[in-house]
């Protein structure tokens, strides 16, 4: 199993650029999460996705969407880069749901975006 | 709201030693907590998760505790290693889209 795979890896933007960072999993994980990593601070989450066909909003959802359209592909999309939106981005899943066993999360790589 | 705390923010330790990291939360319903390995520029890796029936778990030379009635989690790690040198973080969940994470505590184990 690969687990969590992102990409890009890097990615430098200008102000008001567009760019979907991809995230895939081979784990046949229902919940799917996207979360930003900002320097001295924890992670918050977006977007997170109960199923193909599901999402909602996290604690910091504004200037991103998202769609899973498929249990294993749950990309993020930046429609106008902004310099606030410099950030790490980190992808996860896990499964079961919350409260119902061991539900674990799985992070990928990350993404780490510059928007300048 | 739920604030995830973690005490010391770094730490350093000759190799050998035992050490132990600490993290607390402010609202005990959580359906559970789990600890994470970050090495710089790396994504995260799980270590332990604790279910909120449990009081412990192990893997190796990790211990992690959980005290959900006063608020905490302890991650006590033997025998240290040069190679353990990361940050770790703390997270609790309280629902699907509700995984808190505290800022986390930078460990260096000195050779």
């Amino acid at each position: 199993n690969a687990g969590v795979t992102q990409t890009p890896k890097f990615r430098i933007l200008k102000i008001g650029q567009s760019m979907t960072l991809q995230c895939a999993q081979d784990m046949n994980h229902n919940y799917m999460y996207w979360y930003r990593q900002d320097p001295g601070m924890g992670l918050k989450l977006i977007y997170y996705s109960v199923g193909a066909g599901i999402t909602d909003k996290g604690e910091v959802p504004n200037g991103y969407n998202v769609s899973r359209s498929t249990t294993e592909d749950f990309p993020l999309r930046l429609e106008l880069a902004a310099p606030s939106q410099t950030s790490v981005y980190f992808c996860a899943s896990s499964y079961p749901p919350p409260g119902q066993g061991n539900n674990e999360q799985f992070f990928g790589p990350g993404t780490r975006l510059t928007v300048l | 709201k739920q604030e995830v705390t973690q005490i010391p923010a770094a730490l350093s330790v000759p190799e050998g030693e035992n050490l132990v990291l600490n993290c607390s939360f402010t609202d005990s319903a959580i359906y559970n907590l789990q600890w994470f390995r970050q090495d710089p520029g790396k994504g995260l890796t799980s270590l332990l998760l604790i279910q909120s029936s449990q009081r412990e778990q192990t893997s190796g030379r990790l211990n992690a505790s959980l005290d959900k009635s006063s608020g905490r989690s302890t991650l006590y790690i033997a025998a240290s290693q040069p190679g353990d040198s990361a940050t770790y973080l703390c997270a609790v969940q309280t629902g699907a889209n509700n995984l808190f994470f505290g800022t986390g505590t930078r460990l260096t184990v000195i050779p």
